[in-house]
């Protein structure tokens, strides 16, 4: 099955500072989404990106399909920004997969 | 409701008890995923339904798993004998698509399961 990878596993950021995420995946997907779980556990949509560049406030995201990555860029850290996010996606069937996350904290 | 709902939002039960925890879709979202995140993993993928049919049941552990959503809107996911193992949280997320074809899921807040 496809194999869903997100990269750095934890990142620790100073409030203002800006980071990217990233997600490669091994096949080529037909939906994905980008999810921020708070510390209460609540999955909170982001982005859905299967292919192109979105924005939203702060938050920007690009997947490049052809090349099986997508991009999550978060500018001006904040405090709420912490949590984990998600790279979620689906290859045409039933399935979605989740990849393991990456861990951010924003330091005050 | 405005989201995806689910309840409890918590249930400890002792080993061997039957659970049942129930999940309220976005109305008219046709497509129903359930969900299941071990501590500081992400979600894995139980079963889908599209309204009121079981497309895929791959993901359910064992056969002491077993969901519904006989109108094809309320889900319920039963676990039957619970074991330690199946202390995680269950998610619940709901789709206006098709899982595999247009699939923007919105997720309910989920409901911790701890088996003592």
């Amino acid at each position: 099955g496809i194999q869903v990878e997100q990269s750095p596993p934890d990142l620790i950021l100073q409030e203002g500072a800006n980071s990217t995420l990233r997600c490669n995946f091994s096949d080529s997907v037909n939906n994905l989404q980008w999810f921020h779980q708070n510390p209460w556990g609540q999955l909170i949509n982001l982005f859905y990106i299967p292919s192109g560049t979105k924005q939203n406030g702060r938050l920007s995201a690009t997947t490049v399909a052809t090349e099986r990555y997508s991009l999550l860029y978060i500018s001006s850290s904040q405090t709420t920004d912490s949590g984990v996010y998600f790279c979620a996606v689906d290859t045409g069937g039933f399935k979605t997969i989740f990849g393991a996350g990456t861990r951010l904290f924003v330091k005050a | 409701g405005a989201g995806v709902s689910q309840s409890p939002r918590y249930k400890v039960a002792k080993r061997g008890q039957d659970v049942a925890l129930r999940c309220d879709p976005i109305s008219g979202h046709v497509s129903l995923f359930w969900y299941q995140q071990a501590l500081g993993q992400g979600p894995e993928f139980l079963t889908y339904f599209q309204n009121e049919a079981q497309l895929d049941k791959s993901g359910l552990p064992s056969d002491r798993f077993f969901a519904e959503r006989p109108e094809g809107s309320v889900s319920t996911l039963k676990i039957q004998r619970t074991q330690q193992e199946d202390s995680a949280v269950y998610l619940c997320a709901s789709s206006t698509g098709l899982a595999g074809v247009y699939n923007e899921q919105f997720f309910g807040p989920g409901t911790r399961l701890t088996v003592l």
